[in-house]
C-alpha cells in the first residue's frame, strides 16, 4: 500500500520569494510521483510527473520538483511565486506496476502575499 | 487533445432527494474514469472508479452508486441524499499511455440541505 504526507497544511510566502512545498511518500513498490494544482472553485491540473529518468524534474508556470529515493520524498518548488500561483497542490503517487489507484496527499495550501 | 465535461456546477439538493452527476470525455476511447470527492478543507477521495462499460468499482461503502452506460459517460447517483454527501464532487480520467496522470472535470459543488 501507499501514503502520501505532505508536511505543510498551508504555506504563505511573499510575492517574489522562493517556495517550497514538501511531499514525502511511503510504498512497498516502485512509484509515479505527480504534483496538481487545484484554482477556488476547479478541478485539479497536472503540474509535473516523474516518471522515470532525471530526477529533477519541470513542470508549469515555472515549478519543479525533485525526486529523492532514498529520503522517499518529491519536494514542489518555484525560486519566485506570484500573486497568481496562491493555490492548493496536492502530491499524488501511483504504483509503476499498473494499478488503477492514485493516493493523494491532503493538500498544501499556498499563499502568496503582496 | 482530451477534454473531460462535467455538470451541473453547483447543486442545491435536500436532504432525501435523488441525486444524478454526468461526466463525459471526449478525444480518447474506452478511458479509465474515476469519481473523487473533496470534502471541505481536505483531500481527494476516491469513490468509484471504472476501466470499461458496465464496470464500477467502488472503494467506499455509502449510499452513492456509478454507473457507466457508454464508454466516454460516467454517472454517479443516489437515491436518497445525506446531509454528509456535501461536497465538491470531480470526474476525472487518466492517461495510461504516457503521462499517466490524471485530466479532472471542473467540479460540482453539491449541498445537501
Amino acid at each position: 500500500a501507499q501514503s502520501v504526507t505532505q508536511l505543510d497544511s498551508q504555506v504563505p510566502v511573499f510575492e517574489e520569494a522562493p517556495v517550497e512545498l514538501r511531499c514525502n511518500y511511503s510504498s512497498s513498490v516502485s512509484v509515479y510521483l505527480f504534483w496538481y494544482v487545484q484554482y477556488p472553485n476547479q478541478g485539479l491540473q497536472l503540474l509535473l510527473k516523474y516518471l522515470s529518468g532525471s530526477t529533477l524534474v519541470k513542470g508549469i508556470n515555472g515549478f519543479e520538483a525533485e525526486f529523492n529515493k532514498s529520503q522517499t520524498s518529491f519536494h514542489l518548488r518555484k525560486p519566485s511565486v506570484h500573486i497568481s500561483d496562491t493555490a492548493e497542490y496536492f502530491c499524488a503517487v501511483t504504483p509503476n506496476t499498473g494499478g488503477f489507484k492514485t493516493i493523494f496527499g491532503a493538500g498544501t495550501r499556498l499563499f502568496v502575499k503582496a | 487533445s482530451q477534454t473531460i465535461h462535467q455538470w451541473p456546477a453547483t447543486l442545491v439538493q435536500p436532504v432525501g432527494s435523488p441525486l444524478s452527476l454526468e461526466c463525459t470525455v471526449e478525444g480518447t476511447s474506452n478511458p479509465n474514469l474515476y469519481w473523487y470527492r473533496q470534502a471541505a478543507g481536505r483531500g481527494l477521495q476516491l469513490l468509484f472508479y471504472s476501466v470499461g462499460i458496465g464496470q464500477i468499482s467502488s472503494e467506499v461503502p455509502q449510499n452513492l452508486s456509478a454507473s457507466r452506460p457508454q464508454d466516454r459517460q460516467f454517472i454517479l447517483s443516489s437515491k436518497k441524499l445525506l446531509l454528509s454527501d456535501s461536497g465538491f464532487y470531480l470526474c476525472a480520467w487518466r492517461d495510461l499511455g504516457t503521462t499517466y496522470g490524471y485530466t479532472f472535470g471542473s467540479g460540482t459543488r453539491l449541498t445537501v440541505v
